[in-house]
């Protein structure tokens, strides 16, 4: 059964440093990959997605993730966070067929620290 | 920006009374669904439509039902709510037209006392 992992429950960066959010994957095929990020109180908000072709895609508001094979990996990063980043994210993925539903993971929660 | 509207955002009710949780969606998207998540947690598929007149349960069993008589609307009723059915439901579609991307409405936090 294909299954999403995101080792880190909470994680704090300090303003301006960088950040990686971890995610794992088990699935047969290559999956379809995505990040989402929720708000408090808020729906969420796609991030970026992994269908195909190049590795290393890139996000809205700066972040970038790297689809790693031989890991089964789809780590998030950003290079300088803000404090507006402070939110839940979670990792998610589809079958190999798009459109279909999504399993997710349990969400990373990101505090930024001043 | 996706077009998913979804209502009333919060609702407080009592135990045994009925609700309909609306979600309309302006992209012609022919796949919606119907996720619940409870604070701090991660989300779960309850129901899921591939188009109208389809309609299928998902990972997590759920109470509630699902009706898709129109492509744009997937409306999600409760006949008798208790509390724990208090939590948060996030509508979502997808199709063609968005390349297959799933987009989120804004959620539904009901409440039952």
């Amino acid at each position: 059964a294909q299954s999403v992992t995101q080792p880190d429950i909470h994680i704090t960066v300090s303003e301006g440093a960088s950040l990686e959010l971890r995610c794992n994957y088990s699935y047969g095929a290559t999956p379809y990959l995505f990040w989402y990020v929720q708000s408090p109180g808020q729906g969420l908000q796609l991030l970026l997605k992994y269908f195909s072709g190049d590795t290393l895609v890139q996000g809205i508001k700066g972040f970038e993730a790297e689809f790693k094979r031989s890991q089964s990996s789809f780590n998030l990063r950003k290079p300088s966070v803000h404090w507006s980043d402070a939110a839940e994210y979670f990792c998610a993925v589809a079958p190999n067929q798009a459109g279909t539903a999504l399993i997710f993971g349990k969400g990373t929660t990101l505090s930024v620290s001043s | 920006e996706a077009d998913i509207y979804q209502t009333p955002r919060y609702l407080v009710i009592g135990t045994g009374k009925k609700i309909t949780l609306e979600c309309s969606q302006t992209m012609g998207h022919d796949k919606m669904y119907w996720y619940q998540q409870d604070p701090g947690m991660e989300l779960h598929l309850i129901h899921y439509s591939y188009g109208v007149n389809s309609t299928e349960k998902g990972d997590l069993s759920s109470e509630s039902t699902v009706s898709r008589i129109r492509t744009e609307h997937f409306p999600l009723t409760l006949e008798s709510a208790r509390p724990s059915h208090t939590s948060q439901y996030l509508c979502a579609s997808s199709g063609a037209a968005s390349g297959n991307t799933i987009y989120f409405g804004e959620g539904s936090w009901l409440t039952v006392v």
